[in-house]
């Protein structure tokens, strides 16, 4: 049971927007602890996709995006595309656990 | 660019131990921390722990206290992560992944290894 929760699947079909929420608590995302979000390719290293909440790093196309409230953060991916078809995964850090956590990962389909 | 080259694939008895290895290249090793992160097959990233090189300090996941030892090789830019007391739950893709200096406030990885399957069975 991950200490953040993510929806095990979302789907979409080419074009459209999909968003993915990542629930923490008040021990971590609602402390003021960053988000970071992952893309996982199948079979591959996972790769750095939103780091600090909102920032893309540099090569990351800008139909990603990361937002944060309270104790919650969310990935949305707009003009969805078929190689978006991928795991994602948000991170932050737990003062409770005095630990870096994941989410239990989304995996987006493009219909 | 940056690289993280891990050790290869291996497998492992049950109630042994395993060290794998991540030697970073194009880089200035020593100046970020490196975690390890693990996958069991079909599921998520799990983190375990990670090392500031120019230091020799390391935190562990409290999951893994007391079973996972990290260490760092500053002259050769190679960290390495050893588990022991392996079980069939261990078997799993270990992956280095190098701390990301723009990120501010909580640890982010920009630089992933290729990740290294251990299989512990009997």
């Amino acid at each position: 049971q991950s200490v953040l929760t993510q929806p095990p699947s979302v789907s979409g079909a080419p074009g459209q927007r999909v968003t993915i929420s990542c629930t923490g608590s008040n021990s971590n995302i609602g402390a003021g602890y960053d988000v970071h979000w992952y893309q996982q390719l199948p079979g591959t290293a996972p790769k750095l996709l939103i780091y600090d909440n909102i920032n893309r790093p540099s090569g990351v196309p800008d139909r990603f995006s990361g937002s944060k409230s309270d104790t919650s953060a969310s990935l949305a991916i707009t003009g969805l595309q078929a190689e978006d078809e991928a795991d994602y995964y948000c991170q932050s850090y737990d003062s409770s656990l005095s630990d870096v956590i994941f989410g239990g990962g989304t995996k987006v389909t493009v219909l | 660019q940056v690289q993280l080259v891990q050790s290869g694939a291996e497998v492992k008895k049950p109630a042994s131990s395993m060290k794998v290895s991540c030697k970073a290249t194009g880089g200035t090793f020593s100046s970020y921390s490196v975690s390890w992160v693990r996958q069991a097959p079909g599921q998520g990233l799990e983190w375990m722990g990670n090392i500031i090189p120019f230091l020799g300090v390391a935190n562990y996941a409290q999951r893994f206290q007391g079973r996972v030892t990290i260490t760092a090789d500053k002259s050769t830019s190679t960290a390495y992560m050893e588990l022991s007391s392996l079980t069939s739950e261990d078997t799993a893709v270990y992956y280095c992944a190098r701390h990301g200096p723009q990120c501010t406030s909580t640890t982010c990885h920009d630089y992933w290894g290729q990740g290294t399957l251990v299989t512990v069975s009997s």
